[in-house]
């Protein structure tokens, strides 16, 4: 079983700049979440995709942007970055919804990518 | 801004001390997870409670769920060092999202 794992592992960039980060979910999920985590704090919770589809976002701007693919892999995107995005940035995939809509499945995450804007 | 409450913040004990830390909500919760993370690392799941009441135990770990199920705790009997890290609790909010505590901090004197 291949779990969470997610690229690159540290990142610089300016203000004002674009990045991507990517995730490969465990073998066997299909749905992903991102989850932003500030210093010592608890992880924010951005979006989630089930089957390539957003199905729920957290309290972030739209240029927080997202993909999943066929394979269930995910791409996070921020545009126009600001110092304020600064933090650990973790992907985590699920076994997606058992009953009705509720996702009650636990959240198995990656070991995050470590944002720094400057 | 967070939908739980965790106290404490931080905790400090010598090795071979117990350890709680608690999760309060205003609503009625379907169910919560718990989650540890080591310094430097992830999240990693504890364990998930749904019934009113529910107690679990995994080890020196005991679980617990309010009867009114507001509330919830973990307690570790007899801290050893290989359960430094930040304790979160995190529960359900709407069909997608699940919204985390803001953590016990724990460390330990050996």
């Amino acid at each position: 079983e291949t779990g969470v794992t997610q690229s690159p592992t540290h990142l610089i960039k300016t203000r004002g700049q674009q990045v991507t980060l990517r995730c490969s979910s465990q073998s066997g999920h299909n749905t992903v979440s991102w989850y932003q985590q500030a210093l010592g704090q608890g992880p924010q919770f951005i979006f989630q995709y089930y089957r390539e589809e957003e199905n729920g976002r957290g309290n972030f701007p739209p240029r927080f942007s997202g993909l999943q693919f066929p394979n269930y892999s995910s791409e996070l995107n921020v545009n126009a970055l600001e110092l304020d995005d600064s933090a650990l940035y973790l992907c985590a995939s699920s076994s997606g919804p058992t009953t009705g809509v509720v996702d009650n499945s636990p959240l198995h995450f990656g070991n995050g990518t470590r944002l720094t804007v400057t | 801004g967070q939908q739980v409450m965790q106290i404490p913040q931080y905790q400090h004990v010598q090795e071979g001390e117990d350890f709680t830390t608690y999760c309060n909500s205003s609503t009625t919760l379907s169910n919560i997870q718990w989650y540890k993370q080591r310094p430097g690392g992830h999240p990693v799941f504890l364990i998930q409670l749904v019934k009113s009441g529910e107690v679990k135990k995994q080890k020196r770990l005991t679980f617990q769920f309010g009867e009114a199920k507001k509330n919830s705790s973990l307690h570790i009997t007899a801290t050893q060092t290989t359960d430094v890290g930040t304790y979160f609790c995190a529960l359900r909010k709407g069909a997608q999202k699940l919204v985390f505590g803001q953590g016990t901090r724990l460390t330990i004197n050996p």
